[in-house]
């Protein structure tokens, strides 16, 4: 079965500093792989997404993530934090031919100025 | 281009009541997906429907809940004789296919039973 996993569950940068949040997936095809940003009492806004092709994708606000199919990865980075970007993270995992995206539990960045 | 509508956004309950939730996907997208989030958790499947069609419901309880998205109008999200353990945030998501292209989310309904 899918399954993802967000092994840190609160992040905490100071701004400027360098991200990376961690996603580990279980998939045993090709998976289609997503970075959602939830802000405090909204919904969901799609940062990038992994279908194939180049491993390493660039998504809206400044942030990328690569793909590793050797470590099962998927881990969202961006060079320099903004304090806006204090929110909640979810990563999530789909594949052709299913009907839903499985997420992650998330993970809480907050940033210091 | 309107995005994906829920509501209400807030929806206070007393227990046994029933609650009704509503979702307007973005025009031209005709999948649906309903989750269910709970504090301090992920987002969880609940249902994912069609027009006129429930595909897969893999992810609701047995009891209670249930879902449609008529041939008119917005898809819904019902559930019966709320409990305390059904507060939660309820977020409704649309697509123009599958999964595998990503969705669009609505802001959710914040349910709380009382």
């Amino acid at each position: 079965a899918q399954s993802v996993t967000q092994p840190d569950i609160h992040i905490t940068v100071s701004e400027g500093a360098s991200l990376e949040l961690r996603c580990n997936y279980s998939y045993g095809a090709t998976p289609y792989l997503f970075w959602y940003v939830q802000s405090p009492g909204q919904g969901l806004q799609l940062l990038l997404k992994y279908f194939s092709g180049d491993t390493l994708v660039q998504g809206i606000k400044g942030f990328e993530a690569e793909f590793k199919r050797s470590q099962s990865s998927f881990n969202l980075r961006k060079p320099s934090v903004h304090w806006s970007d204090a929110a909640e993270y979810f990563c999530a995992v789909g594949a052709q031919g299913t009907d839903k995206l499985i997420f992650g539990t998330g993970t809480r960045l907050q940033v210091f100025p | 281009n309107a995005g994906v509508m829920q509501n209400p956004r807030h929806l206070v309950r007393r227990r046994g009541q029933e609650a009704r939730l509503r979702c307007s996907p973005m025009k031209g997208h005709s999948h649906v997906y309903w989750y269910r989030q709970l504090p301090e958790e992920g987002l969880k499947f609940m249902v994912y429907l069609q027009k006129e069609n429930i595909i897969d419901e893999s992810g609701m309880p047995k009891e209670r809940f249930s879902a449609e998205f008529p041939k008119e109008g917005p898809s819904i999200l019902r559930i019966q004789q709320v409990v305390r353990g059904d507060s939660a945030a309820y977020f409704c998501a649309s697509s123009p296919g599958t999964a595998s292209n990503g969705y669009t989310f609505g802001s959710g309904t914040r349910l709380t039973v009382v």
